[in-house]
């Protein structure tokens, strides 16, 4: 199957504190990309999403940057939460196959009260 | 408004065994993905389909199989069952590319 990286990165942030959240996407021709949040026992959820016209695009708490020159995206949690902690993964897909989205690693954030 | 469902929710199978899930789209969603997520692999895209029809599809075995139903329902078949198949399998929907999808919570596949 198709799919990026083997290990799974971890942040620990403050409670109270800013989150910032990297991802590395692979395909340059990926125009639309999405964070999504995971729980423990539970699918991804949606939380952001961006097309590839957007640098930067902001929703309740989170921002998403886009870099296309170097193929980077990241999500910005403001205040972060203790209900934030979980692990969450950027995706991208392309025009030609919106239907197929690859997703990354992910990076699982842990907030310390 | 329900989410997607997945049924169902725990399964344990023997190697050789085949095994079918289902999902139950959001109501009015047509499309409809399948992915499978192990802690080694991450999230990994199997096939989609769009009104009966299968779209797109990743880079797995044809053990892997699966079909929608006119009301948008899905199932997927693994046929031939191997101790790799342990997995989270998720289900996801929405309107149509474009749009975000929703995932299930998943069934957890277990081959013993």
């Amino acid at each position: 199957g198709e799919s990026v990286g083997l290990h799974l990165p971890t942040l620990s942030v403050q409670e109270g504190d800013n989150s910032i959240i990297n991802c590395a996407y692979s395909n340059s021709a990926s125009d639309y990309f999405i964070w999504y949040k995971q729980e423990s026992g539970k699918g991804p959820q949606f939380i952001i999403d961006i097309r590839s016209n957007m640098d930067k695009r902001q929703g309740q708490r989170v921002t998403v940057l886009l870099n296309k020159t170097v193929k980077h995206l990241s999500l910005q949690i403001a205040a972060t939460q203790p209900g934030d902690s979980a692990v969450y993964f950027c995706a991208e897909s392309m025009k030609t196959s919106y239907d197929k989205v690859i997703f990354g690693p992910g990076t699982s954030l842990s907030v310390i009260p | 408004k329900a989410g997607v469902t997945q049924t169902p929710r725990y399964l344990i199978k023997t190697r050789g065994q085949q095994v079918t899930l289902s999902c139950s789209p959001i109501s009015g969603h047509r499309s409809v993905s399948w992915y499978q997520q192990t802690p080694g692999q991450g999230l990994q895209f199997l096939f989609e389909y769009f009104s009966e029809t299968q779209r797109n599809k990743g880079n797995f075995p044809g053990r892997f199989s699966g079909r929608q139903f006119s009301n948008s329902r899905s199932e997927m078949n693994v046929s031939t069952l191997e101790l790799g198949d342990s997995a989270l399998y998720l289900c996801a929907s929405s309107l149509d590319i474009n749009y975000g999808y929703t995932f299930g919570s998943g069934t957890r596949l277990t081959v013993v």
